[in-house]
């Protein structure tokens, strides 16, 4: 069965730093296309990043590029989000999710972790 | 990149349909068979529900179903249960690896 599990969500004052992992389990993951998800509490779902399966391609929001960076580890089975810069608008839960074989879809997802970045 | 545009919200009673919109433009829905509808429910982790615009992922029943026409995609649920009281995301590829979603859409079972 695949899992997926974040973890690293905080209160943080804005201008402040935070690193999200996600563990991943029940497949290959250094096989896939792995993504972060956001939703602050109370509106919509926004995509937020991508990383490839060997992790030397990265694409980023509009609203996050320049102060966050994916990455992952494909010997842990992790999946990371670095966050810096952060603003009181990314108040959010994070999913990660695992793109879909073929498709330009997400087909599994984590639960989420909060961030909330409030003075 | 604007939010693909979804009713706040719609309902129907148990054994009903209901259809549930989602707009976009030529640079996202019009442009891709991308597009992917995803339920949240509380507290628990969202679940695709259809990709590639109409295509069902393995377990979902085929109550569920969608399509597209031009800049607007469309879920249908057919054969409503009380389970299916959510929130519903459209999700569409817009190019240039980037993702847009829809604002979301209540679904209440009345």
């Amino acid at each position: 069965e695949v899992q997926l599990v974040e973890s690293g969500g905080v209160v943080v004052q804005p201008g402040g730093s935070l690193r999200l992992s996600c563990a991943a389990s029940g497949f290959t993951f250094d096989d896939y296309t792995m993504h972060w998800v956001r939703q602050p509490p109370g509106k919509g779902l926004e995509w937020v990043s991508l990383i490839s399966w060997h992790g030397d391609s990265t694409y980023y929001a509009d609203s996050v590029k320049g102060r966050f960076t994916i990455s992952r580890d494909n010997s842990r089975n992790s999946l990371y989000l670095q966050m810096n810069s952060l603003r009181t608008e990314d108040t959010a839960f994070y999913y990660c999710a695992k793109e879909s074989s073929g498709s330009s879809s997400f087909q599994h997802w984590g639960q989420g972790t909060l961030v909330t970045v409030s003075s | 990149q604007s939010a693909l545009t979804q009713p706040r919200s719609v309902s129907g009673s148990p054994g009903q349909s209901v259809t549930i919109s989602c707009t976009g433009t030529s640079s996202d829905v019009g442009g891709y068979n991308y597009v992917s509808w995803y339920q949240l429910h509380p507290g628990k982790a969202p679940k695709l529900m259809i990709y590639d615009v109409s295509k069902r992922p393995s377990g979902v029943p085929d109550r569920f179903s969608g399509s597209k026409s031009g800049n607007t995609a469309s879920l249908t649920i057919s054969g409503l249960q009380a389970e299916d009281e959510a929130d519903y995301y459209c999700c569409s590829y817009a190019g240039s690896y980037t993702w847009v979603f829809g604002g979301g859409t209540k679904l209440t079972v009345l």
